[in-house]
């Protein structure tokens, strides 16, 4: 398709373990945005990708979450030893270059759920 | 941080009325750019409008407009004789470089 792909749609997992998140962002889209959404609350940011390097770590929780991006295409967020409070839809948005004017196409999410 | 603010957590109206969601951001930058996004029950935010900090005048597209003040640092949405299809969560959001910041959202609910 022509949005912004993101896998798994769904995943449960028991508590302290790994878990890694797919986007597959609009093709031409150089910036790559990953946010995370709890239930009923607003989008937290976690990384912004420019490219293959990620100028703006500062929204990632702790050092168990980890994202790269290969190619300047797909992402991954990876999350080590899961814990409960990172159940939340994990969201990926692509955008035209890193400029400030081009809006965000986002992705369906990943809702992902610690047991 | 700068933030931005939507003090309304949940709205609802009921269908035909018309329903202004507020939207107040924080920023020490001259140059930067303001967001509308809508997400539906189905997940997706759609991108609903983008405006520059340079252009303040008013805009409307259909039943939807946008009020943006920058002497209140306010960019406000509303929506005219409201439907059911508009029940959504609505997010506003400030650009600043690469540096995107969204509110908290409002959950807007019209009822038939």
């Amino acid at each position: 398709g022509a949005g912004v792909s993101q896998s798994p749609s769904n995943k449960v997992t028991e508590k302290g373990k790994d878990v890694e998140l797919r986007c597959d962002p609009i093709s031409g889209h150089t910036a790559l945005y990953w946010y995370r959404q709890s239930l009923g609350q607003g989008l937290e940011f976690l990384i912004y990708f420019q490219g293959n390097s990620a100028p703006d770590k500062s929204g990632l929780p702790s050092d168990r979450f980890s994202a790269e991006r290969t190619g300047g295409s797909v992402s991954t967020l990876t999350i080590q030893r899961t814990q409960q409070e990172d159940s939340a839809v994990y969201l990926c948005a692509s955008s035209l270059g890193g400029h400030s004017n081009q809006p965000q196409h986002f992705g369906d999410g990943t809702r992902l759920s610690i047991l | 941080a700068q933030k931005v603010t939507q003090a309304q957590t949940e709205i609802s109206v009921v269908e035909k009325e018309d329903v202004t969601l507020d939207c107040v951001y924080e920023t020490r930058d001259t140059t930067y750019y303001l967001f509308w996004y809508k997400q539906p029950p189905s997940g997706e935010l759609v991108f609903l409008i983008r405006r520059n900090s340079f252009d303040e005048q008013n805009e409307i597209s259909g039943r939807y407009s946008w009020n943006f003040q920058k002497s209140t640092s306010s960019f406000n949405f509303t929506i005219t004789a409201s439907q059911v299809v508009d029940s959504a969560v609505y997010f506003c959001a400030r650009s600043v470089v690469d540096d995107m910041r969204f509110g908290a959202g409002t959950r807007l609910t019209v009822k038939p």
